[in-house]
């Protein structure tokens, strides 16, 4: 079974620049997350899509970062424009689903961003 | 939300020996994982463990839902057992949606 893919793996911009990852669900899977790591710290959950809707992304920074998930299947991250504290580690994750009873969830090898 | 205190912070051993890895919690849980995130960041699942005890080869978990804890056990430590230690717990079909909140993570070395 593969397991959740990521792209791109590294990025390098300059601050007030745009830039967008990708993420590939396991399939089947409903539910997909996105995590921020900073450096020295756990992942910190950014938003959170069942299906194709979002159903929370209380911590997302509304004003620079936005993120969709079309047909319930691939999602993306953008963020414009990036400043120097975005510079992290960002993971995405899936899971069966909220209501599927099974909650574990499976973790894609993150991009790492670093904005100058 | 949920509170997550994991302990010890770090944890240096030489090859060969045991140890334990805690995990506190605030609240009530329905999600506890333990995470082994390696030198190149990938997050490795190790256990999915809400209650009880689970064993694969020479790792273990026990979690203790009433009083709010999970332990890792790691035997006969190797190097490649080095790197970053992580619980995260959720509690899918509360307010939370199944979000896993983490802990600080345990740093562990393991020397030849």
């Amino acid at each position: 079974e593969a397991g959740v893919a990521q792209s791109p793996r590294y990025k390098i911009i300059e601050k007030r620049q745009s830039v967008a990852f990708w993420c590939n669900p396991i399939s089947g899977h409903a539910t997909l997350y996105w995590y921020q790591q900073i450096l020295g710290q756990g992942p910190k959950l950014l938003i959170q899509f069942q299906n194709n809707g979002v159903v929370d992304d209380s911590q997302l920074p509304k004003d620079r970062f936005s993120a969709e998930r079309l047909k319930g299947v691939d999602s993306t991250l953008k963020i414009q424009p990036a400043k120097l504290e975005d510079s992290a580690v960002y993971l995405c994750a899936s899971s069966l689903g909220v209501t599927s009873g099974f909650h574990e969830q499976y973790f894609g090898p993150g991009t790492r961003l670093t904005v100058t | 939300g949920i509170q997550v205190e994991q302990s010890p912070p770090d944890l240096i051993l030489q090859e060969g020996a045991n140890s334990t890895l805690r995990c506190n919690f605030s609240d009530s849980v329905n999600n506890l994982q333990w995470f082994h995130q390696n030198p190149w960041g990938q997050l490795i699942n190790l256990f999915y463990i809400p209650s009880g005890t689970k064993q694969n080869g020479r790792l273990s978990a026990t979690t203790v839902a009433t009083e709010r804890y999970s332990l890792l056990y790691i035997s006969s430590s190797q190097t490649t057992d080095s790197g970053v230690y992580f619980c995260a717990v959720g509690n899918a079909g509360g307010t939370s949606y199944g979000k896993l909140t983490f802990g600080q993570g345990t740093i562990l070395t393991v020397h030849p």
